[in-house]
């Protein structure tokens, strides 16, 4: 079965340095999405991606952060500098067409990048 | 617009009693709704969706939900905790054929032994 992948799992770092996390999204699926997760509570959108282009990234704190999907296939997130407030689960997930006859859009996650900044 | 809203933050239940997570929707269009787990440290796994057809919608480990329009509802229930059921549950609305996905709070279940 068609996964979404994401690497590293776990990321430890210090504050003021650079991280980036990568997600690879199920073939054929146009749209990729990152999220961070703060322990307790829910995903967050960060950025959402149709193809290679931004459809959307108004949470995304620009000053330290960006998101390229370069070919509109894989993807890369880059914190820089990273802060102690960054600390959370970082997820990825892709949607696209299924259902066959009755089409809708279904979201699929990876697992995850669990990011600690020291 | 579109939103959700999960009723209960906490949930606790003991194992071998039914579970119900509550789970409220607000769409302007036909809806597609979807249930999430997520186990410590983990991604999101999907237990079970509403796509139009079936009202009455089977998931994953003995997981259902009922869409009901005239309440707006998709609650999740299960006839009996299982220990492993513990985790946070999500409910998440989108449009049929939109690509924009919404989130509830999350509702964090326990299962006392």
């Amino acid at each position: 079965e068609a996964e979404v992948a994401q690497s590293p799992r776990y990321k430890i770092t210090e504050k003021s340095q650079a991280v980036a996390f990568w997600c690879d999204p199920i073939s054929g699926h146009a749209t990729l999405y990152w999220y961070r997760q703060i322990l307790g509570q829910g995903p967050e959108l960060l950025v959402q991606f149709q193809d290679e282009s931004v459809v959307d990234d108004s949470q995304l704190p620009k000053d330290r952060f960006s998101a390229e999907r370069l070919k509109g296939v894989d993807s890369t997130l880059k914190i820089q500098p990273a802060e102690l407030g960054d600390s959370a689960m970082y997820l990825c997930a892709s949607s696209g067409l299924a259902g066959g006859h009755w089409s809708y859009n279904e979201q699929f996650f990876g697992p995850g990048t669990r990011l600690t900044v020291l | 617009a579109q939103s959700v809203t999960q009723l209960d933050s906490h949930v606790s239940v003991s194992e071998g009693t039914p579970v119900l997570l509550r789970c409220n929707y607000s769409s302007s269009y036909s809806p597609s709704l979807f249930w999430y787990v997520q186990h410590p440290n983990k991604g999101l796994q999907l237990l079970l969706k509403y796509t139009s057809a079936a009202t009455l919608v089977k998931g994953i480990n003995g997981f259902e939900a009922e869409f009901k329009k005239s309440e707006t509802s998709f609650h999740l229930t299960k006839p009996s905790a299982h220990m492993s059921d513990a985790a946070e549950y999500f409910c998440v609305v989108s449009q049929s054929t939109g690509n924009q996905f919404y989130f509830g709070t999350g509702t964090s279940l326990t299962v006392i032994p």
